[in-house]
């Protein structure tokens, strides 16, 4: 089975504070995304990435960075972490067919919240 | 721009029925992806059903199906015998080159 692993469920942090939010996957997916997930809003795409060292922005990138250095690490940086920034966060990986099969497979989330 | 519409943001279904979840999007595209994900408390994402859209036959898994519409954009999910491990959110998404996800509906499943 496919294991996407996000190395918190929960993160209570500071405004200010520049927050780590750790992804990993143990299949080599090629592609690795980030979402944010919140009330009636449904999931929006931050950041996704589709091989080492290559990120591209997906449809809400302000205040976010990433970090892809190995293949199966991608980690989302909040820089300065704002209130507005609380959320689910959740981390998902999917292996580049060529295809154009996809299957996302989603870890368990970070509940993050700033005060 | 592609849009994913979840029109109903709550549903209740008695145990043991049936009941169809409805999605429409909106693309210009011909080839694309639907899913249907299901986010229960544990809030980890499974994925319950995927169809190509080329693919004129609906997609089928154990007790999910859909009724995939092309001409209409309509691609819902329907649950048969409806089961207490049903009740999550789910949500409906569309692929082509990058992935659009709905708002979701709550589904409640009444003992």
């Amino acid at each position: 089975d496919v294991k996407v692993t996000q190395s918190s469920r929960y993160l209570v942090k500071r405004t200010g504070e520049k927050v780590f939010l750790e992804c990993v996957q143990d299949m080599d997916h090629e592609n690795m995304f980030w979402y944010r997930q919140d009330p009636g809003l449904g999931l929006r795409l931050i950041y996704f990435s589709y091989d080492v060292k290559m990120k591209e922005k997906g449809d809400i990138p302000e205040g976010y960075s990433v970090s892809r250095e190995k293949k199966e690490r991608f980690s989302l940086i909040l820089e300065s972490a704002s209130t507005n920034q609380t959320s689910m966060y959740l981390c998902a990986s999917k292996k580049f067919t060529g295809t154009g099969e996809d299957i996302q497979y989603f870890g368990a989330g970070t509940r993050l919240s700033v005060l | 721009a592609q849009t994913v519409t979840q029109s109903q943001p709550e549903m209740s279904v008695q145990e043991a029925e049936t009941v169809t979840l409805s999605c429409t999007y909106d693309t210009s595209e011909s080839d694309y992806y639907l899913f249907w994900y299901k986010q229960p408390p544990s809030r980890q994402m499974i994925l319950v059903i995927r169809q190509e859209a080329y693919k004129q036959q609906n997609a089928t898994e154990n007790r999910f199906s859909v009724n995939f519409q092309k001409a209409a954009k309509s691609f819902s999910l329907k649950i048969s015998d409806s089961q207490l491990g049903d009740a999550a959110m789910y949500f409906c998404a569309y692929r082509s080159a990058g992935i659009i996800f709905g708002k979701g509906t709550r589904l409640h499943i009444l003992p």
